[in-house]
């Protein structure tokens, strides 16, 4: 089946430098990959997504990348603050009724 | 606040009991959909309703099962419950069957602790 791979699995920049997440998927019919952040305790809140026609998609401090033939997503955080440290977690949908998740990566931002 | 309302918040049991979790979905949303979050599984897909209708099925034990009632809310049941069943259950839900055509919205999870 689907498998979601995911790196770092912890991450610590400091406040206002870059932040990249990577994820890498199996299924190459897959065409839809949303980021969710999870804060402590909290629950899972989608970021933003991007779809297999798409090559970036950017919204404010976060953008996201595809390469369709490496078969791999990335995030981009820019200027990072400390409300940004938490859990993120990738994901890919082929059929759009279920996601397959990465492992998560702990982000933190030290300020 | 979701809109997506799950009960109860936490539970404990024994092993081999038996659980029901609860999920209301956000006033209009038509889908529901069951995650599992382990420490050493992630976040795990376990089934999905919509309208009423099981839609799709992922990583769900037999031991687990799910409905959604006329009234759109949903309940998972968990029964002969092991220690590794232990995981903070989330159900989300969204106004279509096609999770990349509407958001799906998470509820704030039901934490199982099997004892």
């Amino acid at each position: 089946g689907e498998n979601v791979e995911q790196h770092p699995s912890t991450l610590s920049v400091q406040e206002g430098d870059s932040a990249v997440i990577k994820c890498t998927y199996s299924d190459s019919a897959s065409n839809y990959f949303p980021w969710y952040k999870q804060e402590l305790g909290k629950r899972p809140q989608l970021i933003i997504d991007i779809r297999s026609n798409v090559g970036e998609k950017k919204d404010q401090r976060i953008a996201v990348t595809l390469n369709k033939t490496a078969k791999h997503f990335s995030l981009h955080i820019t200027e990072t603050q400390p409300e940004d440290s938490a859990v993120y977690f990738c994901a890919a949908s082929k059929h759009g009724n279920k996601l397959v998740f990465g492992a998560g990566t702990i982000l933190r931002v030290k300020s | 606040d979701s809109g997506v309302t799950q009960t109860p918040k936490h539970l404990i049991t024994a092993t081999g009991q038996r659980v029901t979790l609860r999920c209301s979905p956000r006033s209009g949303d038509l889908s529901v959909y069951w995650y599992q979050q382990s420490l050493d599984q992630g976040l795990q897909f376990l089934i999905q309703y919509y309208n009423g209708e099981e839609r799709a099925k992922g990583n769900i034990l037999e031991r687990f099962s799910a409905q959604q009632f006329p009234d759109l809310h949903s309940e998972l049941n968990l029964s002969s419950l092991e220690l590794g069943d232990s995981a903070l259950y989330f159900c989300a839900s969204s106004v279509s069957q096609d999770i990349r055509d509407t958001e799906a919205f998470f509820g704030q999870g039901t934490r199982l602790t099997v004892v």
